[in-house]
Formats: structure tokens, C-alpha cells, sequence
């Protein structure tokens, strides 16, 4: 069975621009969720989605954003790219929604200049 | 925010000791998981603890959850390089959702 798949590996963008970064889930599993992992913060809880709709939200303001497909696989978005907004962004997908049991992408390395 | 704490932050040991890794919280969890990721890739997840005092153990590897549910550790015994990496706890919030609040990280290294 195929792990959790995230495009692009690595990106390089500067401020101002936006990105969008694409996940897809274990197959069957159905709710995906973001964390961002920097060195100073560790890795921080973004927004979850199941069945298209977003479940929970963490602490992020609204520059970053989300949304999740027919198929499972969803995408975020983060406009007005900031310094401080490189990161490995992590897509993590679980069998449903509250299963905390979650399975990690290998991650979008995003850098912004 | 549910705030886990991890210690040590960093440990250097030699091939075949033990160590032991900490993470507490002022929070009470429904479920803890360890992951141990390595430079470059996602956590990859290594055991789910639920219920309070639960101990799992996974080959070298023995995990413990808090009486309380808490708090965990992470035992490993007689280390091997393999066994380098950086391990983070994270709990589950008992509200029914899945945002995991992660602990600050044990960076492990196991000198041959």
C-alpha cells in the first residue's frame, strides 16, 4: 500500500508570491491534516479536513488556507508569502475523522526569499 | 494550547546503552503517539498508547503511558545507530479532534 504522497518536495518562492502544495492520502484514508515543522516552533497543527469540509483549524492566520477533493486529496494555499513562512509543510492522512493515528507525508520543504 | 514537554533535548550515547525519553504535560490526552523522523522526511509513527499506565513494547523499544494520561517515556535498550533520529511525542486532544499537539523533540544520536 502507497504511503502519503506530497508535491513538490522542495520549493523555492519569494515574498509576496503564493504557493500551493498538494497532498494525497494512504489509500482508504480519508481525513487529511497539515502541520507546519520549523526549527524554533516544532511541528504546529494547521487545519484538518474530512469529507471536503474543514473539521478544525489551529492557530494560523488567514493567509493560509485549504481544502480537500472528492478523492481525499487535498491541497493548501498560502498567499503573501512570508519570511518566517519557510517550513517543511507536513500532509498526514488517517482512516477518518478524530482517528488519531495519523501517517505522514515525506514533506514540502518551502523557502522563501 | 497543550504544551508537552520533552527531555532530554539532545542525547549522544554510545552503541549498546540504554536511554529513556520523557515527555509531560499539565494536559490530560486521549490517546499519546511517538514518531521518530528522520532529516529530511516525515515522522513516521511508531506506537499509539490509550489507555492510562498502558506499556507496548516494540522489539528494543518499550512505551509507557501516565496513570494520569499525561505523561509517557520511550525506553530503548542496548541502542543501535539505526536507532538515531529525532523522536517527538504527541497527543491527541480529548475534544474528539485530530489536531496533535507535538512535543519539543528528542534528538537521539547512537555513536557506533
Amino acid at each position: 500500500k502507497a504511503g502519503v504522497t506530497q508535491t513538490p518536495r522542495y520549493l523555492i518562492k519569494t515574498r509576496g508570491q503564493q504557493v500551493t502544495l498538494s497532498c494525497s492520502p494512504i489509500s482508504g484514508h480519508r481525513s487529511v491534516s497539515w502541520y507546519q515543522q520549523t526549527p524554533g516552533q516544532g511541528l504546529q497543527f494547521l487545519f484538518e479536513y474530512f469529507s471536503e469540509t474543514q473539521r478544525n483549524k489551529g492557530n494560523f492566520p488567514g493567509r493560509f488556507s485549504g481544502r480537500q477533493f472528492s478523492n481525499s486529496r487535498s491541497e493548501m494555499n498560502v498567499s503573501t508569502l512570508e519570511l518566517g513562512d519557510s517550513a517543511l509543510y507536513l500532509c498526514a492522512s488517517s482512516r477518518a475523522w478524530a482517528d488519531n493515528e495519523q501517517f505522514f507525508g515525506p514533506g514540502t520543504r518551502l523557502t522563501v526569499l | 494550547t497543550q504544551l508537552l514537554e520533552q527531555s532530554p533535548q539532545f542525547l549522544s550515547i554510545q552503541e549498546g546503552e540504554n536511554l529513556t525519553v520523557y515527555c509531560n504535560s499539565s494536559s490530560v490526552f486521549s490517546s499519546l503517539q511517538w514518531y521518530r523522523q528522520e532529516p529530511g522526511e516525515g515522522p513516521v509513527l511508531l506506537v499509539t498508547v490509550v489507555t492510562g499506565g498502558e506499556v507496548k513494547k516494540l522489539k528494543r523499544l518499550t512505551f509507557q503511558f501516565g496513570d494520569a494520561r499525561k505523561d509517557s517515556s520511550l525506553h530503548i535498550t542496548a541502542a543501535q545507530p539505526g536507532d538515531t533520529g529525532l523522536y517527538l511525542c504527541a497527543g491527541a486532544p480529548q475534544t474528539g479532534a485530530n489536531n496533535l499537539f507535538f512535543g519539543t523533540g528528542t534528538r537521539l544520536t547512537v555513536i557506533p
